[in-house]
């Protein structure tokens, strides 16, 4: 069964450093989401792809923050300083997206950063 | 995830069936969807029930839509020990994006 894949699982920082994950969608899907999900809350939409292209990064701190995804395939989110309240965890998901339907979001095991 | 509500908690005892109930605000949600999230894991989708309807059921699952209230809710049916988790509700909004609840988390007792 296809699966989003993510790296790492488990990322531990100093805060002032930079940071970045990794995320590899499910083959053939065009859209491509990045969530953070602080303890006890449920996962809030950072950046949004449709292939290559940005569609809505209006909830991304981009003074710290930055995203691509530039062959339209996995993509990067990088976060540079770390400050102490970026611990969380960060999901990535992906869709097929598109007129013909697919809008399921499937996710990947996310990656739990902790920021000291 | 503050426009969509749901209950915190729930304990249930194993056998007896498992009811998460949901309210959101956004009358043009065109799917609802309940995830599975398990400690430490990423988010598993269970389920989703597009809005023109009022019913969907899968196995042990039942989801019930009452759009006029906009209410949702997640029956589970038989729960079992590995259905303890925490279960979110979201609601699709502009551009198929998801805006989630802050999660029910389901204990299971013997």
């Amino acid at each position: 069964e296809a699966e989003v894949a993510q790296s790492p699982r488990y990322k531990i920082t100093e805060k002032s450093q930079a940071v970045a994950f990794w995320c590899d969608p499910i083959s053939g899907h065009a859209t491509l989401y990045w969530y953070r999900q602080i303890l006890g809350q449920g996962p809030e939409l950072l950046v949004q792809f449709q292939d290559e292209s940005v569609v809505d990064d209006s909830q991304l701190p981009k003074d710290r923050f930055s995203a691509e995804r530039l062959k339209g395939v996995d993509s990067t989110l990088k976060i540079q300083p770390a400050e102490l309240g970026d611990s969380a965890m960060y999901l990535c998901a992906s869709s097929l997206g598109g007129p013909q339907g697919g809008y399921e979001q499937y996710f990947g095991p996310g990656t739990r950063l902790t920021v000291t | 995830g503050e426009d969509v509500e749901q209950s915190l908690f729930l304990s249930v005892r194993e056998g007896d069936s498992s009811v998460i109930n949901c309210t959101y605000t956004d009358s043009s949600s065109t799917y609802l969807y309940w995830y599975k999230q398990e400690p430490g894991a990423g988010l598993q989708l269970l389920t989703y029930i597009f809005s023109n309807m009022d019913m969907k059921q899968d196995q042990r699952l039942t989801v019930l839509l009452n759009k006029k209230d906009k209410h949702l809710s997640l029956r589970i049916a038989d729960t079992q020990t590995g259905d303890s988790a925490i279960y979110f509700c979201a609601e699709s909004i502009r551009d198929y994006k998801l805006s989630f609840g802050a999660g029910t988390t389901v204990t299971v007792r013997a």
